[in-house]
C-alpha cells in the first residue's frame, strides 16, 4: 500500500537542528493533514491543507512550520524542537475539502526523537 | 471532559467472542463519525464510517445515537487478527474544521 508515503520513517535530532518531514500522496486527493501521536495520547490534528491552502492551524507552536507546494506534497519543517516533541508524526489525505464527511488515508508516519 | 471518550480497555477476549466498544462525544456540532483500526507501530486505517441508520460490514456493526451522542462498534466471532487498537473518530464543523480522535481501546484476541 503506497497511497500515502512519508520520509524519513525514523529521525533523531538535537534541539538545535533543523529538519523536514516529507509526505506525498498518490491518490489524487485535495486535502492533506499533519497529526502528532504521542505515547498514550490520542492523535492530535496539527495542520490541514485544502487545495494547497492552509485551512486549520490548531494552536501548534511556531517551531513546527508546514508547507504545501502542491496538492500531492506536504512538508513539516522542524527547528529548535524540545524533547517533548518526540512522537510519531502522521500525514493523511482525503479526497475532498475537510468540511465534507470524508475518509482520511494515513501514511506510515515518521517516528521522531528529539535529544 | 474529553471531547471523545472511549472505553479504557484493554479488552482480552477468546477467539469467537463478541466484543462491543463504546464511544461518547461531547460536541453537538459533530458531523461525521468513524471507527479506525491501528495495529502496533502502524498507521490508523479506516475500519468503517458510522451512520445514523447503523451499518454492518461482515462481522462488524457500527451504531450512532445522535441524541445520546454515542457511537458503538460490535465485533462478532472475534479472530486473532482483530487484535489491535480501535479508534473512535469524530469530525466537528463549527465554522472551523476539527478531527478529534479518541484515545483508543486496545483489543487482544487470544486462541
Amino acid at each position: 500500500e503506497t497511497g500515502v508515503t512519508q520520509t524519513p520513517r525514523h529521525l533523531v535530532m538535537g534541539m538545535t537542528n533543523k529538519k523536514s518531514l516529507k509526505c506525498e500522496q498518490h491518490l489524487g486527493h485535495n486535502a492533506m493533514y499533519w497529526y502528532k501521536q504521542s505515547a498514550k495520547k490520542p492523535l492530535e490534528l496539527m495542520f490541514v491543507y485544502s487545495l494547497e491552502e492552509r485551512v486549520e492551524n490548531n494552536s501548534v507552536p511556531s517551531r513546527f512550520s508546514p508547507e504545501c507546494p502542491n496538492s500531492s506534497h506536504l512538508f513539516l519543517h522542524l527547528h529548535t524542537l524540545q524533547p517533548e516533541d518526540s512522537a510519531l508524526y502522521l500525514c493523511a489525505s482525503s479526497q475532498d475539502s475537510p468540511r465534507v464527511s470524508d475518509t482520511q488515508y494515513f501514511g506510515p508516519g515518521t517516528r521522531l526523537t528529539v535529544l | 471532559r474529553k471531547e471523545v471518550e472511549q472505553d479504557p480497555g484493554p479488552f482480552n477476549v477468546p477467539e469467537g467472542a463478541t466484543v462491543a466498544f463504546n464511544c461518547t462525544y461531547s460536541n453537538s456540532a459533530s458531523q461525521s463519525f468513524f471507527w479506525y483500526r491501528q495495529d502496533c507501530r502502524k498507521e490508523p486505517k479506516l475500519l468503517m464510517s458510522v451512520y445514523s441508520s447503523g451499518n454492518e460490514d461482515g462481522r462488524f456493526t457500527a451504531q450512532l445515537n445522535r441524541a445520546s451522542q454515542y457511537i458503538s462498534l460490535l465485533i462478532r466471532d472475534s479472530k486473532l487478527s482483530d487484535s489491535a487498537t480501535y479508534l473512535c473518530v469524530v469530525n466537528v464543523n463549527t465554522g472551523g474544521f476539527k478531527t478529534i480522535f479518541g484515545a483508543g481501546t486496545r483489543l487482544f484476541v487470544k486462541a
